[in-house]
Parts: C-alpha cells; sequence; structure tokens
C-alpha cells in the first residue's frame, strides 16, 4: 500500500542554519504531496503542497520539489528560525480510484536554538 | 486561523465509558475527516463524511462511529474506551476534491 517515510528526528538546528527534512514515498500513480507543520500545543497546518512531478511547493520560506525519479519530496528552508520550532509531517493523498485518506510520515521534530 | 473548531479541547474518561467529540468546519467545506494521533506518531485516518454519509473509513473497529449534520458539523463517537484511545483527536475540514485541508486544534482524549 501507500506509504510516507520521513527522516528520524529529533533535528536541532542554530538559526540562521539550512534545514533539510528528508522524505520519500511509495504510491501507485501520481499521487499529491504535502508538508505540514504542528506548533506546540497547536493542531496541524498545511506548510506546502505540490500536485505534479517537478512541480515546486513554497511557503514562508519553506520549499519542497515534486521528484517522481526519486519518489522524493524533501523540506527545505535556506535560514530558520526559532519559531520554526515545531514537527513536521510529509503526506500524501493518492489520485487513484476512491482513496480519501492523507497517509502521513511519522513527522520531524525541529528545535532551533537562538 | 482556519475555522475548524473542536470540543472539547482535552478530556479525561474512564476505560469502558463512550465519549463524543466534535467538530465544526469551515464554512463552505462540505466534507470532513477525523484523524487519531497517537504521541510521538503521525495521524492515523479514522474516517471521512461527505454530505451526512460516510466516504471512506480507516482500519478502526465499529466502536468508532461518526456523523455529520447538514450543516457539515461532525461528531466522532467512541464507545467502550480502552486505554489506547488515548491519543489527540483531529478534524480536518475540505471541500470534496479539495487536496489540502484544514485541521483544528485536536482534542486531548485521556483514558484512564
Amino acid at each position: 500500500g501507500d506509504s510516507v517515510t520521513q527522516m528520524e528526528g529529533p533535528v536541532t538546528l542554530s538559526e540562521e542554519a539550512c534545514l533539510t527534512i528528508n522524505c520519500t514515498y511509495t504510491a501507485t500513480g501520481y499521487p499529491s504531496l504535502f508538508w505540514y507543520v504542528q506548533y506546540p500545543g497547536e493542531g496541524l497546518q498545511l506548510l506546502l503542497k505540490a500536485t505534479k512531478a517537478d512541480d515546486k511547493g513554497s511557503n514562508k520560506g519553506f520549499e519542497a520539489t515534486y521528484r517522481k525519479e526519486t519518489t522524493s519530496f524533501h523540506l527545505e528552508k535556506g535560514s530558520v528560525q526559532v519559531s520554526d520550532s515545531a514537527v513536521y509531517f510529509c503526506a500524501l493523498k493518492s489520485n487513484a480510484g476512491n482513496n480519501r485518506k492523507l497517509i502521513w510520515g511519522l513527522g520531524t521534530s525541529l528545535a532551533v536554538n537562538p | 486561523e482556519t475555522g475548524v473548531t473542536q470540543s472539547p479541547t482535552h478530556l479525561i474518561k474512564t476505560r469502558g465509558q463512550q465519549v463524543t467529540l466534535r467538530c465544526s468546519s469551515q464554512s463552505g467545506h462540505n466534507t470532513v475527516s477525523w484523524y487519531q494521533q497517537a504521541l510521538g506518531q503521525g495521524p492515523q485516518f479514522i474516517f471521512q463524511y461527505y454530505r451526512e454519509e460516510e466516504n471512506g473509513r480507516g482500519n478502526f473497529p465499529p466502536r468508532f462511529s461518526g456523523l455529520q449534520f447538514p450543516n457539515y458539523s461532525s461528531e466522532l463517537n467512541v464507545n467502550a474506551l480502552e486505554l489506547d484511545d488515548s491519543a489527540l483527536y483531529l478534524c480536518a475540514s475540505s471541500s470534496q476534491g479539495a487536496l489540502g485541508a484544514f485541521f483544528g486544534q485536536g482534542t486531548r482524549l485521556t483514558v484512564v
């Protein structure tokens, strides 16, 4: 079945460091891909998305490119801030058949120190 | 703020009891999905409702049931609570066919 694999955390960085959180997926067909962020004590927020190969999603300085050849959707940011400390989830939604659900990775916790 | 509200925010129940969690979807959204997120895990899909009918279900037993009302708000009911049901329960609303979903803040359920 469809699945998402994320790099394990926690990830600890200093402010202004570069961030990469790896995400790879297994899916039939051409899924849509998402990054969600969960700040402490809050619900999930959609960070960015991409719907087809080579699409680049971007938001708040974060970027991720849909790479079909490597089945990846790595999250990147050039300069992280303390306020970026959160848990980041990679997810996919199959576009095949009647699939209605988002399939999630386990999440990667990011802590940014001043 | 996404406009998806869940109540209550926290809840403590005893094993064997029943619980009802509520979700008001964002205006204009006719689809509600429920997820269970155990501590340190990603969300797991419970089920989805579209126009008051169940429209997909994950791998959860029948004691997890739901409703969607004409105003598209929704309830999640869990009977015969077990300790392992302790988790954050998330509600997400969307328009049918839309890609992204908007999540509420969740209800933290603790079963003792």
